[in-house]
């Protein structure tokens, strides 16, 4: 098993661009999430899925769009990328079956994105 | 005031030593408490749950005092690879949405 994949890996992108991160997992988790990381910030949720088709707001959502057209994919947006949005963006899921890994969030291995 | 505190540190100790890092958090509905252990450049992952209780994973054991809405963690016998960011997380509502403190850091050295 792969687990939480992310791609790409690194990004640079010029102020007004637009991308797309994709997140996908291979566990069947219904729950999947967005987070930046900024230095001497805790990780802040961005946007969250509790299944597929269905997306909602976290603690920073302004300047991002996200869709979950299947289970396994969760697609993150920047439609005019704003130096503000340089950070590391991780993706996480989880399930919500009661097991032993009930509570736990699996990360992927982040993406670096850079906007001039 | 941040919802999730910890002081950054770097906590700087030989092998061997005990450590402890603590942690506040203000929202005093919150159910469930964890570490997490973050690497130089990647991703998070789960130490350990925190239950109210207290608990201990091998060297590591955490504890919570939801009076005082405060988590320790006490790392005993460092290890080099013990190196690294642990990140005190709350859950801060429905859907196990995380709160996640900065981070405090160790190094350990030989």
């Amino acid at each position: 098993n792969a687990g939480v994949t992310q791609t790409p890996k690194f990004r640079v992108l010029k102020t007004g661009q637009s991308m797309t991160l994709l997140c996908a997992q291979d566990m069947n988790h219904e729950y999947m999430y967005w987070y930046r990381q900024d230095p001497g910030m805790g990780l802040r949720l961005i946007h969250y899925s509790v299944g597929e088709g269905t997306t909602a707001k976290g603690e920073v959502p302004d300047g991002y769009n996200v869709s979950r057209l299947k289970k396994q994919n969760f697609l993150l947006g920047l439609e005019s990328a704003a130096p503000s949005q340089t950070s590391v963006y991780f993706c996480a899921s989880r399930t919500p079956r009661r097991g032993s890994s009930y509570n736990e969030q699996f990360f992927g291995p982040g993406t670096r994105l850079t906007v001039l | 005031r941040k919802e999730v505190e910890q002081d950054p540190g770097p906590f700087n100790v030989p092998e061997g030593a005990t450590v402890a890092f603590n942690c506040t958090y203000s929202n005093s509905a919150s159910q469930s408490f964890f570490w997490y252990r973050q690497d130089c450049r990647k991703e998070p992952k789960l130490l350990m749950s925190v239950y109210s209780s207290g608990n201990e994973d091998g060297r590591f054991t955490a504890q919570l005092n939801r009076a005082s809405q405060y988590i320790s963690l006490l790392i005993r016998d460092s290890k080099l690879s013990d190196s690294a960011t642990y990140l005190c997380v709350v859950n801060g509502g429905g859907y196990n949405k995380l709160i996640f403190g900065a981070g405090t850091r160790l190094a350990v050295h030989p």
